[in-house]
């Protein structure tokens, strides 16, 4: 079956400019997960959904970015003012459930330039 | 705070050698463990996961065991092959906060014919 799609796969932007950036889980499961990825780094953890609502958005950096999930599906996150320090990959992972057995399956990723 | 410890890559291998991957972690309670891996130009995917302290957790020839008194799950591997060249996260997941990982830095491993 279909697995997590992020869309675009590359996105480059000048500094100072907005940008969302897509994800779409896969079918049916209610979990949705946010991480970024800088070169060379683990996966860092961003924000999460369970349904529309963001359970925790603990790991986002600051208040110029923000994520939404109207109808508990598909997820945007928009990052307002860009600066080069947001370049990085943007992972998006959905799971059945946020239980802690459960399996998060990663898409491949958004690659973020800001220049 | 919860942190997630790797060894540093790049580790290179020849076919068939044995590999381990440390990994240590900290953290209060008792969090999963899992190991994730990327292969070149892929998304990251499970490898294998332990919930439990002396679980252990294996998948395609891959083995890692939750040891809660050294807080550590190392990869190991008895004969690694040219395909298992990857990059390997270590990760954690506390229970009660909903599914959020935090990883380490990741070690890349290189197989050579």
């Amino acid at each position: 079956g279909a697995g997590v799609s992020q869309t675009p796969s590359n996105k480059v932007t000048e500094k100072g400019k907005y940008v969302e950036l897509r994800c779409d889980p896969i079918s049916g499961h209610t979990a949705l997960y946010w991480y970024r990825q800088s070169l060379g780094q683990g996966p860092e953890f961003l924000i999460y959904f369970q349904g529309t609502g963001a359970a925790d958005d603990s790991g986002l950096p600051n208040d110029r970015f923000f994520a939404v999930r109207p109808e508990g599906s598909v997820s945007t996150l928009k990052i307002q003012r860009t600066e080069r320090g947001d370049s990085a990959v943007y992972l998006c992972a959905s799971s059945p459930r946020e239980g802690v057995t459960d399996t998060q399956y990663f898409g491949p990723g958004t690659r973020l330039t800001v220049l | 705070g919860n942190s997630v410890t790797q060894m540093e890559g790049p580790v290179t291998l020849s076919e068939e050698a044995f590999l381990t991957i440390n990994c240590t972690y900290t953290a209060t309670g008792y969090p999963s463990l899992f190991w994730y891996v990327q292969y070149p130009g892929e998304g990251l995917q499970l490898l294998l996961k332990a919930t439990k302290a002396d679980d252990k957790g294996s998948n395609k020839g891959f083995e890692a065991t939750y040891r809660k008194e050294t807080t550590s799950f190392h990869l190991e591997k008895g004969s690694v092959q040219v395909s298992d060249s990857a990059v390997y996260f270590c990760a954690l997941r506390k229970p009660n906060q909903g599914g959020k990982l935090i990883f380490g830095q990741g070690t890349e491993l290189s197989v050579k014919p």
